[in-house]
């Protein structure tokens, strides 16, 4: 199974918002609403911080947000901080009853 | 609170298996809404999903690692296992655990541990 499509980085300044997207197949993000983002700070474990393409774990702010469109899922960042700078992460479930992540973007702020 | 801890020998030398463990504080393996994942990051690169289990035994793996890997489960120990089998210095990665939500989730992770394949 080929990984998910992400862009390698994207830039923001702080305040601004950005978007990361994440394209797969109709056997994947197209067929499913299982799409979780996670954010990964060097040194560290991957943080969840969207689930099922638009849910936040309790904690998680709500600058963070997503959508999905088709089989290209979407991270919305609103109002960035110096701390969001990380490496972000989607994954879906699939037809194979299986997971696939995305090839990560790195968030420069 | 959920706790997962990933623990087994650093390194390994190549064509032997790698086994790592996995233990769960904080939360039981026998929740039926939860699968057990096991997800390694190479070097500097993303996140490979190796596989999950639930506590009834039923297992599912990613079809590039499917012919070499094992995941098992010890609910008395509420515990659970990865084996690798034939590695190659291509397995070195840092190996996490992880409680899955659904089976469609990876939801809470462990700190992870890295594996180094070397003679």
């Amino acid at each position: 199974q080929s990984a998910l499509t992400q862009p390698a980085s994207v830039s923001g300044s702080p305040g601004q918002s950005i978007t990361i997207t994440c394209t797969g197949t109709n056997n994947d993000v197209g067929r499913y609403n299982y799409v979780s983002w996670y954010q990964q700070h060097p040194g560290k474990a991957p943080k969840l911080i969207i689930f099922e393409v638009n849910n936040r774990p309790s904690g998680i702010s709500s600058r963070f947000s997503g959508s999905k469109s088709g089989s290209t899922a979407s991270l919305s960042i609103s109002g960035l901080q110096a701390e969001d700078e990380a490496d972000y992460y989607c994954s879906s479930y699939t037809t194979r009853s299986t997971e696939i992540f995305g090839g990560g973007t790195k968030l420069t702020v | 609170q959920l706790q997962l801890q990933e623990s087994g020998p650093g390194l390994v030398k190549p064509s032997q298996s790698l086994s790592l463990t996995c233990s769960v504080s904080g939360g039981s393996i026998n929740n039926n809404t939860y699968y057990w994942s096991w997800i390694r990051q190479h070097p500097g690169k993303g996140l490979e999903w190796i596989g999950y289990i639930h506590h009834s035994g039923s297992t599912y793996y990613n079809p590039s690692l499917k012919s070499r890997v094992m995941i098992s489960v010890d609910t008395s120990k509420n515990q659970f296992f990865l084996k690798l089998t034939s590695v190659t210095a291509a397995d070195t990665a840092v190996y996490y655990c992880a409680r899955d939500l659904g089976g469609y989730t990876p939801f809470n992770w462990g700190q992870g541990t890295r594996v180094t394949v070397s003679s």
